[in-house]
């Protein structure tokens, strides 16, 4: 248990569904992000959150849409995906400023697009 | 760009010999560097995280590197075991922001 908690562990949507994936955090770390893990390839950063703001938006299609009603919780809007976001999606969070500052991940969403 | 290489993508030792994994780095000015590892299907654990004034960590039967000059990292595992079977990731954090940067992974298997 890392203290990053992930919902749902795995997601079987067709192309016209909406879901949310919801991660919350218990360490009190300022800043939440958004991964995506695809087969083979390196994790890519999709979002930042830092003290509740997006600070960064890695050129993410508007079909994903990311939400942080506060400091401990971070949701991922899907709506009209497309099959190649089948991927599995991780939330991690770590404290932002001077210092070591880990990041700590959650166990990640399976989604996979229909 | 930053970018981190990790070679080889895949390994396979038998059980009690030490593993070796390189992490590679195109720009020396980070402020850090994490090892994680993850299982298939799993989120990321941290391993080790070196700070660029640091040389080296070490946890346990782990043992991680870090040469800045040269853009590199190496995660020692000794005396390898089954359940060390999983993949390795490095991340780097550059000095001036909090992203990390990722290589693909070495995939390791330990065969008893």
């Amino acid at each position: 248990e890392t203290g990053v908690t992930q919902t749902p562990r795995h997601l079987v949507m067709g192309m016209t569904n909406k879901k949310s994936l919801k991660c919350e955090q218990h360490l009190g770390h300022n800043a939440m992000y958004w991964y995506k893990q695809s087969a083979k390839k390196p994790l890519e950063l999709m979002f930042v959150y830092s003290l509740e703001e997006r600070v960064e938006n890695n050129s993410v299609p508007s079909r994903f849409s990311p939400e942080c009603p506060n400091s401990s919780h971070l949701f991922l809007h899907l709506h009209t995906l497309q099959p190649e976001d089948s991927a599995l999606y991780l939330c991690a969070s770590s404290q932002l400023g001077d210092g070591p500052y880990e990041q700590y991940f959650g166990p990640g969403t399976r989604l996979t697009v229909t | 760009k930053q970018e981190v290489t990790q070679i080889p993508a895949a390994l396979s030792v038998p059980e009690g010999e030490n593993l070796v994994l390189n992490c590679s780095f195109t720009d020396s000015a980070i402020y850090n560097l994490q090892w994680f590892r993850q299982d298939p299907g799993k989120g990321l654990t941290s391993l080790l995280l070196i700070q660029s004034s640091q040389r080296e960590q070490t946890s346990g039967r782990l043992n991680a590197s870090l040469d800045k000059s040269s853009g590199r990292s190496t995660l020692y595992i000794a005396a390898s075991q089954p359940g060390d079977s999983a993949t390795y990731l490095c991340a780097v954090r550059p000095v001036n922001w909090g992203k990390l940067q990722f290589g693909a992974g070495t995939q390791v298997v330990v065969t008893p």
